[in-house]
Formats: structure tokens, sequence, C-alpha cells
């Protein structure tokens, strides 16, 4: 079975940084980018960038780019997505998904459980 | 950016119902376009992608159609368990944006 398995829920202060983790498993690792989406309390879905895990390049949407790093581990097939310089605003379910399917058709499938980020001081 | 917008935003349908949402593009994505379902604690699944392909495993009672900036996503007899929020997604261009969902209640 092809399965994606977030690291847990945390809580952080304003400032502070975070990494997310993302483990595959079930399929070649390597073979597939994996992509990182959020949602806010109460709002929608939001795209926040991708990593081809082959050769580590990635791209990021120009509102979190400088503000995330998607990074990957082939030898533990796992994708990071960092966070620096926390704010509430952050405040959000992080989602790991595998891009499936070829681009320009591609989509999102399988998704991590997802991760609750908390930040207040 | 691609601006992406559902309608409605919300809707009240009871079981049995055909249910059609819609989501349009803010410039073309020829058939670029996923569909996802949010069940309240858990992750976004999908069910159709590329307009109007059924992900494996989906029921055949969705389905998916349009091209270019207009698409609709179809239940055709709602079951219990389709109450959730549905995404429109589009893979035509980076940044990939979604639609602001659409909430199924009874």
């Amino acid at each position: 079975e092809v399965q994606l398995v977030q690291s847990g829920a945390e809580v952080k202060k304003p400032g502070e940084s975070l990494r997310i983790s993302c483990k595959g498993s079930g399929y070649s690792f390597t073979a597939f980018w994996i992509t990182w989406v959020r949602q806010m309390p109460g709002k929608g879905l939001e795209w926040l960038g991708r990593i081809d895990p082959s050769d580590s390049y990635t791209d990021y949407s120009p509102s979190f780019q400088g503000h995330v790093i998607i990074s990957a581990d082939n030898s533990l097939n796992t994708a990071y997505l960092q966070l620096n310089s926390l704010k509430a605003s952050d405040t959000a379910i992080y989602y790991c998904a595998r891009l499936a399917g070829t681009y320009p058709h591609s989509w999102f499938d399988p998704w991590g459980q997802g991760t609750l980020v908390s930040v207040s001081s | 950016d691609i601006q992406m917008t559902q309608s409605p935003s919300s809707l009240s349908a009871s079981v049995g119902d055909r249910v059609t949402i819609t989501c349009r593009a803010s410039q073309t994505i020829s058939s670029n376009l996923n569909w996802y379902q949010r069940k309240p604690g858990k992750p976004p699944k999908v069910l159709i992608y590329a307009a109007s392909s059924l992900q494996s495993g989906v029921p055949s009672r969705f389905s998916g159609s349009g091209s270019g900036t207009d698409f609709t996503l179809t239940i055709s007899s709602l079951h219990p368990e389709d109450f959730a929020t549905y995404y429109c997604q589009q893979s035509y261009t980076t940044p990939w944006t979604f639609g602001q969902g659409t909430k199924v209640e009874i």
C-alpha cells in the first residue's frame, strides 16, 4: 500500500522554526514528486511547493518562497517541510502528498494524514 | 496565479439528490483540473483527475466534465457518506491553486 506518514503535532512560539517530516512507503520514493499543502483554520487549501526527490529540485509558490524550505532524504524515504520565523498566521494543518500522473495532468494522491502546527506566545 | 472559483460555497441536499458543483478558472487550463473530497479530520482524497477521469476505487456516482475554464463535479445520487467539502484544483501551471471549497450539508 502506498502511504505517506507525517510527524506529529507541534506547538511553537512566534519566531521559532520547525521541520515536519513525511515518510513514504510502498513505492519507489525517488520516482514521484512530493508536494506540500496547508489549510489554515476555517480556510481552503493552499499549495506551498514541491520537490523531486530524485535530484532535490524544488519549486515553491511565490506566496511562500523564502518562508518555507522543502527537502528530502532519499536514504530515509522522507521529505521535509521547514518553516522559519513562525508567526501566529502559520497555525494550520500541513499536508504532504505524492504527485501522481504526468505533468501537467498531475494530481495529489495519496496524502499524508496531516500535521497540526499551532503557533502561539 | 490562476484563480479558481467554486460555486456554490455551500449547499444543502438530501440523500438521493443529484448534486452539481461548478469550478471556474480565471484563464484556460485545458483539462488540467482535479476534484478532491475532504471530510473532517481526514486528509483530502482525489475523486476525479484530468477533469473527467474517475480515480480508482471512487464510486461511479461521481463524475466530472468540462475543459478550458468551466468544470463541473456531479454526484448522481447523494449517499450519506458524501456529505463533505469538495475542492477543485488546477494542475495546468504552478503555483497550483485550489477553489475555496463547496460544503455539502444535509
